[in-house]
């Protein structure tokens, strides 16, 4: 079936490297993609999302890519901070009232 | 300080009993829903509600019951029907026009004994 998916369960980042956190998907009709972070035992925050029609958006230290050919997206967080450190969801918003579909995540761990 | 809460933050059950969980928000969000997040997972859509008084199944509603009587609550009942109901429950809520970037509550974990 669709899903969202990820290539990586745990990624291990010296602090001050540059992070790239990756999601496959398979449902080509969503309109937006979205990534958030969850830090252990909190909800889930949002980070950043990415038009269809879009291949890439910056924000503060973060970068989302959007391959729409290899149906691949990547965020991309510059100079990684051990506030990093937590799990990142991929998730693909497929219609207009918010029924966001999910990735499995990738834990992000930031070494000194 | 705006925001959504949920409570209790950890609740135990015994077999066969419903249990209502408690999710509220004063941001003034039209749209509220509930996810079931398990141990290396990523979040799945139980309910979901648009707007006071009207809500809709999610991908597993099954066990599961909800009400919008009012904007800024949408309580989750865990019924005996749910097989396996130990589970990190999330609430969230988000403004119409903005529907990706939904705000979340810290959860509740409820776990059956």
């Amino acid at each position: 079936g669709e899903s969202v998916g990820l290539h990586l369960p745990t990624l291990s980042v010296q602090e001050g490297d540059n992070s790239i956190i990756n999601c496959a998907y398979s449902n080509s009709a969503s309109d937006y993609f979205i990534w958030y972070k969850q830090e252990s035992g909190k909800g889930p925050q949002f980070i950043i999302d990415i038009r269809s029609n879009m291949d890439k958006r910056q924000g503060q230290r973060v970068t989302v890519l959007l391959n729409k050919t290899v149906k691949h997206l990547s965020l991309q967080i510059a100079a990684t901070q051990p506030g990093d450190s937590a799990v990142y969801f991929c998730a693909e918003n497929r219609n207009s009232w918010g029924k966001l579909q999910f990735g499995a995540g990738t834990q992000v761990v930031v070494t000194p | 300080d705006g925001g959504i809460t949920q409570s209790p933050k950890y609740l135990f059950r015994k077999e066969g009993q419903n249990v209502t969980l408690s999710c509220e928000q004063n941001l003034n969000h039209d749209a509220m829903y509930w996810y079931r997040q398990d141990p290396g997972q990523g979040l799945r859509l139980i309910y979901y509600s648009q707007i006071v008084n009207d809500f809709q199944k999610g991908d597993i509603a099954e066990g599961y019951s909800v009400s919008r009587e009012k904007k800024e609550s949408f309580p989750l009942t865990v019924t005996s029907a749910q097989k396996n109901p130990t589970a990190f429950y999330l609430c969230a809520s988000v403004d119409r026009g903005s529907y990706n970037e939904q705000f979340f509550g810290p959860g509740t974990r409820l776990t059956v004994l």
